[in-house]
């Protein structure tokens, strides 16, 4: 079982639209949760970090569950920047260790 | 402020070739990371540097790969002798201590063995 699995898409969404990324990760030990987004042939860029209690950011809301290990980002009136692939991440350890990276979800805002 | 910087960006060798990857992290920034992306797989982790020592190595493949960073500032990664697998995007990240989170990555080296 991969340690950070996700739905790699494509997924096909139309502007304006919400869309839905879930991932699941396998270490219950894990401390620290991500969103990164990278565009292609581009660094990763952290575009939020998650919280158990949930958070938002603008059009962007993570989700946490630990007891299912499971993450999700919700995006809402989508644009056609918004076109990407999606990381998800986590920190299995405590202050600065490497990072678990799922193989991305792949987005495309159609106009 | 200037950001993570990579070099080279490309690099086509031929197998059994040496080649050395540089990055040079945020200025005061003591943790660093190797990181790389083979085609069609999952960014992963190499090592990480707290200045100049390794905290974890864990992520090498093998002892063809050998990573530096003198003075805690810039660090190297050499891989002699590459071989085709070897071929991948190689990202480096710094942050700085105490914080696990914000890596800021640098735009990668993009490595071709061929």
């Amino acid at each position: 079982r991969k340690e950070v699995e996700q739905d790699p898409g494509p997924f096909n969404v139309p502007e304006g639209a919400t869309v839905a990324f879930n991932c699941t990760y396998s270490n219950s030990a894990s401390q620290s949760f991500f969103w990164y987004r990278q565009d292609c042939r581009k660094e990763p860029k952290l575009l939020m970090s998650v919280y158990s209690s949930g958070n938002e950011d603008g059009r962007f809301t993570a989700q946490l569950n630990r007891a299912s290990q499971y993450i999700s980002l919700l995006i809402r009136d989508s644009k056609l920047s918004d076109s990407a692939t999606y990381l998800c991440v986590v920190n299995s350890g405590g202050g600065a260790d490497g990072l678990t990276f799922g193989k991305g979800t792949h987005l495309i805002i159609q106009p | 402020e200037a950001g993570v910087t990579q070099f080279p960006s490309h690099s086509v060798i031929e197998k059994g070739q040496t080649v050395t990857l540089r990055c040079d992290p945020i200025s005061g920034h003591d943790n660093l990371y190797w990181y790389r992306r083979v085609m069609g797989k999952e960014i992963k982790f190499l090592l990480h540097f707290v200045k100049e020592s390794k905290q974890d190595e864990s992520g090498m493949p093998n002892n063809r790969f050998l990573a530096e960073r003198t003075g805690g500032t810039y660090s190297t990664l050499k891989v002699q002798p590459a071989e085709l697998e070897d071929s991948g995007v190689y990202f480096c990240a710094s942050s700085p201590l105490g914080t696990y989170y914000g890596y800021t990555f640098g735009s990668g080296t993009r490595l071709t063995v061929v």
